[in-house]
């Protein structure tokens, strides 16, 4: 168990729908970062957040965005949702921005219909 | 534009021989590496790391290998095991804080 938490484990909406998922990160840690993971694909950086900033940002989508509050537990957001979202979203959580290691949750699997 | 490249998708070896696993990369900003393995339907898993200023680090049977000058790590395994089966993935830090996956390369450990 690597102390970070996703919810849901798994999601199936329609194509044109809004989701949110949602992570909880290891006590302590400042850091979240969001990834994806589609089919036969690396982990996809998106977005970094540190102590509720966001600190660095990768192939984040428009569609997409993500913040993380007060009590550091962050959100991805997905909207007007496409086929091609369909993925395993991880979440990781590490102490600080310019980490040691990320400890990853068990993700969450979006399937888009 | 793939920064980390690991251009082997899959490896296969025979128990108690040694895995080597091979990841390359482009920018010169990334200040530290990680190998992460990850199972099916799990997250990916921390397994060890290496600082840009070092060459060697090593923790039990896992060593990693960094040759700055040609931007390439490898992570050696001795002996394979049947329950290192598994994906790997080469992670690199990025002086700004974000951390950049590899595609992956399947390790295959034959009993």
């Amino acid at each position: 168990d690597s102390g970070v938490t996703q919810t849901p484990k798994h999601l199936i909406t329609a194509t044109g729908q809004r989701v949110t998922l949602r992570c909880s990160p290891r006590s302590g840690d400042l850091s979240v970062y969001w990834y994806q993971q589609s089919l036969d694909q690396g982990l996809q950086f998106l977005i970094q957040y540190y102590n509720g900033e966001e600190r660095a940002k990768g192939n984040i989508l428009e569609r997409f965005s993500a913040q993380q509050f007060p009590d550091l537990h962050s959100e991805l957001n997905l909207s007007s949702l496409e086929l091609g979202d369909s993925a395993l979203y991880f979440c990781a959580s590490s102490v600080a921005g310019f980490g040691t290691e990320a400890f990853f949750g068990q993700g969450t699997r979006l399937t888009v219909v | 534009d793939q920064q980390v490249k690991q251009n082997s998708p899959s490896l296969s070896v025979q128990e108690g021989r040694i895995s080597i696993l091979n990841c390359d990369y482009t920018n010169s900003m990334f200040d530290y590496f990680l190998w992460y393995k990850k199972y099916p339907a799990e997250g990916p898993t921390f397994l060890i790391s290496i600082s840009s200023i070092k060459d060697k680090n090593e923790d039990g049977r896992f060593t990693v290998f960094l040759n700055k000058s040609a931007k390439h790590l490898s992570l050696h395994i001795v002996p394979s095991q049947p329950g290192d089966s598994a994906v790997y993935f080469c992670a690199a830090r990025h002086n700004t804080g974000k951390l950049i996956f590899g595609q992956g390369t399947t390790l295959q450990v034959k009993p």
